[in-house]
């Protein structure tokens, strides 16, 4: 089945350092979704993107999607203490839906003051 | 966007009890899923909500041990049935909408703890 591999799994930073998560898929995807989830909070969509090779960018977030539509990447620019939180990416499957979705293990983000 | 309620936000339970757990959402949906997630950990889901028809369970999870059941298109109940100290997680009902595309939202969750 199909597996989506998120490196690195926690990663400390200073605050007002880049910080970057990456999402590896084990077959090509109809597109990728990521998520943040607060320390005790619930999962809240942050972007989908579908076609190859997109990049698109919210505020200090710049999110990508692969030429080959396999891999992604989330980065933060000048980190800050409201980014604090695991970081998932969301696979979907070509001709599945929302329950094709496979996540990423996540990434959590420590940022110290 | 959709309003997603769930409850019990969390639950202390003793071994081979069961609860069921609530989701109530402020419009009609096309999909709802049932997520676990143990602590620290990813997204895993249990099955798919059905109105009107059995619930598709994914591999490793069956219907007797989180018996699940949509009677309309805003409401669904999960129940962990005969519980032990490994259903401990957070139980995440969530939504799609038609608008949405594949897109979720997750309610706050369920933290249950078994003792």
């Amino acid at each position: 089945g199909q597996q989506v591999m998120q490196i690195p799994q926690y990663q400390h930073v200073q605050e007002g350092e880049d910080f970057t998560t990456y999402c590896n898929s084990s077959t090509t995807l109809s597109n990728i979704q990521w998520y943040k989830q607060r320390p005790g909070g619930h999962p809240v969509f942050l972007i989908q993107l579908v076609k190859s090779g997109e990049v698109k960018k919210q505020k200090r977030l710049t999110f990508q999607f692969g030429e080959a539509k396999k891999n992604s990447s989330l980065h933060i620019t000048a980190t800050q203490t409201t980014d604090v939180g695991t970081y998932f990416c969301a696979g979907g499957s070509v001709g599945g839906g929302a329950d094709g979705l496979t996540f990423g293990k996540g990434t959590h983000l420590i940022i110290q003051p | 966007s959709a309003v997603i309620s769930q409850k019990p936000s969390r639950d202390i339970c003793q071994r081979g009890t069961s609860l069921t757990i609530q989701c109530q959402v402020d419009s009609q949906v096309t999909m709802m899923f049932w997520y676990r997630q143990q602590p620290g950990q990813s997204l895993t889901l249990i099955a798919t909500a059905n109105q009107g028809s059995e619930a598709t369970y994914e591999s490793g999870f069956v219907i007797d041990k989180f018996p699940i059941s949509r009677p309309n298109l805003t409401f669904s109940t999960l129940t962990v049935s005969n519980m032990s100290p490994e259903d401990s997680s957070i139980y995440l009902c969530s939504v799609e909408t038609r608008a949405t595309n594949e897109k979720l939202f997750f309610g706050s969750g369920t933290q249950l703890s078994v003792l």
